[in-house]
């Protein structure tokens, strides 16, 4: 039973690019979070989504950032016109149910802005 | 060796010694709790999880420990190994109805051989 998967693992983009964040879950988890992590600093939440529903983005900001979680195939995670201030570990998380349940996590995607 | 709060976010022990990580959280109407162990480069690890409703919950070598009274968590890690030297973040759930982790500042634990 695979783990959560994320891609790309590292990711470079320059000022003003999209950045695509993917994620898969665990087999039979309809449940996924989203995290972001600076350096040396603990994970923020950001989203959580249900199957095609956005259940709370109280962590996301209002602009250029957006989650989906399609019926089919994999979250993605979407900043458009990145910055520099968006260079972070972006980690995604699933569970089986949506509270006070076992969140496993992916091993990241390191995103770099230049 | 033990740290308080999160004052001390290091944390170094000598090899098959016992240590204990402490939490504060923040919300008295969290119902939930994780102990996660991140290694470097590494996503978050699930160890451990404890509901509200109970005090004490033992796994293989470590042992939660809440008090709700003070809004306390401790990671207790028995005759620590050198695998074990990573950073670990407690994490409560606030969300009302649904799943949304806060994480702590987290503490690096370091093993001595």
């Amino acid at each position: 039973n695979a783990g959560v998967m994320q891609n790309p693992r590292h990711l470079v983009r320059r000022r003003g690019q999209e950045a695509r964040l993917r994620c898969s879950p665990m087999k039979g988890h309809s449940h996924v979070y989203w995290y972001r992590q600076l350096p040396e600093e603990g994970l923020k939440f950001m989203v959580y989504l249900q199957k095609e529903n956005i259940i709370d983005e109280s962590g996301m900001p209002k602009e250029r950032f957006s989650a989906e979680f399609p019926k089919e195939g994999p979250s993605i995670l979407r900043i458009q016109q990145v910055v520099r201030g968006d260079s972070a570990a972006y980690f995604c998380a699933s569970s089986s149910q949506g509270k006070n349940t076992e969140a496993f996590f992916g091993q990241g995607t390191r995103l770099t802005v230049v | 060796g033990e740290n308080v709060g999160l004052h001390l976010p290091t944390l170094s022990v000598q090899e098959g010694d016992n240590s204990i990580i402490n939490c504060a959280y923040s919300n008295s109407a969290s119902d939930y709790f994780i102990w996660y162990k991140q290694e470097s480069g590494k996503g978050p690890q699930f160890i451990i999880d404890i509901r509200s409703n109970m005090d004490k919950r033992q796994g293989q070598r470590v042992t939660v420990l809440l008090n709700k009274t003070v809004k306390h968590l401790s990671l207790q890690i028995a005759a620590t190994q050198p695998g074990d030297s990573a950073v670990y973040f407690c994490a409560e759930n606030m969300g009302i109805g649904a799943q949304k982790l806060v994480f702590g500042q987290g503490t690096r634990l370091t093993i001595n051989p």
